[in-house]
């Protein structure tokens, strides 16, 4: 059974500060593939990485930047100098090969006050 | 860009009432999903749908049941709605990155959202 916890229900931080999201995740499969996604106040739900288990490497975008550690089973989320339209409940998701279902963890919800 | 679309935001239903949401995408993907999202418990997945007039059963498909007659368009219907499904409903698609191995861990795209409130 896969699983993936995000222990942080709730994150206030004020805005330019770095933040940390940090997501946990449990598999057998060698081959899986992680994802975050962004879910403003409107509710649709933004894709903004997906990471396959053999790419370790850090990745940014701009402000946004991930941490995979797979002897941690850890893919974590910074964004750096937050701004207020970061506020948001992200999720992180995995799936593992062949397989069609996402796991989602339970969500951070994120308030970035100005 | 991917674009799923739902047909209602808001919702409001009686109890008993035969419930209908539907969901269109327009970019040609094979894989549909329909999730409810509550407090406290995420996202769970009802049902999806891998092709044309194929389904199968997601976490919680109980009361529940689904329609894909064109590749576009993935229905959900609550055949007798009741107060505990009361709930925002995504839906989301996908087309699998085919390598030698089959598909291997789709993005899946989402729709904005229904937020169904039976009373």
């Amino acid at each position: 059974a896969q699983k993936v916890t995000q222990a942080q229900t709730e994150i206030s931080v004020v805005e330019k500060e770095d933040v940390t999201l940090d997501c946990v995740y449990e598999t057998r499969d060698t081959t899986y593939y992680l994802f975050w996604y962004k879910q403003p106040p409107s509710g649709e739900l933004v894709f903004l990485i997906r990471r396959n288990s053999f790419d370790e490497q850090n990745e940014i975008s701009g402000r946004y930047s991930w941490n995979f550690q797979k002897s941690t089973s850890s893919f974590n989320f910074t964004i750096t100098a937050s701004q207020v339209v970061d506020s948001a409940v992200y999720f992180c998701a995995l799936t593992g090969a062949g397989s069609y279902q996402l796991t989602f963890g339970k969500g951070t919800k994120l308030s970035v006050i100005p | 860009d991917v674009k799923v679309t739902q047909s209602s935001r808001y919702l409001v239903k009686r109890t008993g009432e035969k419930v209908f949401l539907e969901c269109v995408q327009d970019m040609d993907h094979e894989n549909m999903f329909w999730y409810r999202q509550d407090p406290g418990l995420g996202l769970r997945l009802i049902y999806f749908s891998y092709d044309v007039k194929m389904k199968e059963k997601g976490d919680i498909p109980e009361g529940y049941s689904v329609s894909r007659e064109k590749k576009e368009r993935f229905s959900l219907i609550l055949e007798s709605a009741s107060t505990n499904q009361t709930s925002m409903y995504l839906c989301a698609s996908s087309t699998p990155y085919l390598t030698g191995e089959g598909a291997q861990g789709d993005t899946q795209y989402f729709g904005p959202g229904t937020r169904l409130t039976v009373l």
